[in-house]
């Protein structure tokens, strides 16, 4: 069952800017992870951040987790085109350790 | 290259048709499964296998029928698939399954884009 929501559905932003998009979710969690999705291609893993953790940070991606929103915000600091992708957010459930998907934000960078 | 790797890249069949999607892992993985992504919604877990025994199946129709001869290759075999089983389908592995505790992260396939005409 889908268990994060990502917010927005769609960003659109200018080559250099920062994008920022957020994921809520409903019940507890072990662990939180992003995957980006290029258009026609698979899930690549991102970055994972333990509920226990408030901040990870990996390149120019920047994840902040606050468990007691229940909430979720990925940073991309000075986008390129090659941002242009689809993001999610997956949680793994502390009650059954499954992972669920969101529906996703689809990231557009203009150059 | 993902390390994942999935055949063939799209796939066009008639409901009436029987084929096979194939994925390999590279990695030394443990745990393999299948998505179903549509468009717009949640990727939906369809298996997991887990050192080669299927250990969730996702409520998904008899016409899709996973096999897993080794830890390695996972198939989805296909027939009398219906229009709305349109969608992409990606083969994913993990080092450990993911009811494990210490999760740990999932490496996909470029997946197969499947229509059924």
């Amino acid at each position: 069952s889908q268990q994060g929501e990502e917010d927005p559905q769609a960003l659109s932003i200018q080559e250099g800017e920062n994008a920022t998009m957020n994921c809520s979710y409903k019940t507890s969690i072990n662990n939180l992870q992003w995957y980006r999705q290029n258009s026609g291609r698979g899930l690549v893993h991102l970055i994972l951040i333990r509920s226990n953790e408030r901040e990870k940070h990996s390149g120019r991606l920047r994840v902040t987790l606050d468990t007691s929103k229940k909430s979720s915000s990925l940073l991309i600091t000075a986008s390129r085109a090659a941002d242009t992708a689809s993001y999610f957010c997956a949680t793994v459930s502390l009650n059954d350790y499954k992972l669920s998907f969101g529906a996703g934000t689809t990231v557009t960078v203009r150059a | 290259e993902t390390g994942v790797t999935q055949t063939p890249r799209h796939l066009v069949m008639g409901m009436t048709n029987k084929k096979s999607l194939k994925c390999e892992q590279h990695l030394g993985h443990n745990a393999m499964y299948w998505y179903k992504q549509s468009a717009k919604k949640p990727l939906e877990l369809m298996f997991v296998y887990n050192f080669k025994e299927q250990t969730e199946n996702n409520s998904v129709p008899s016409r899709f029928s996973p096999e897993c001869p080794n830890s390695s290759h996972l198939f989805l075999h296909l027939h009398t698939l219906q229009p709305e089983d349109s969608a992409l389908y990606l083969c994913a592995s993990s080092q450990r399954p993911d009811y494990s505790f210490m999760n740990s992260p999932l490496h996909f396939g470029n997946g197969t884009r499947l229509t059924v005409t």
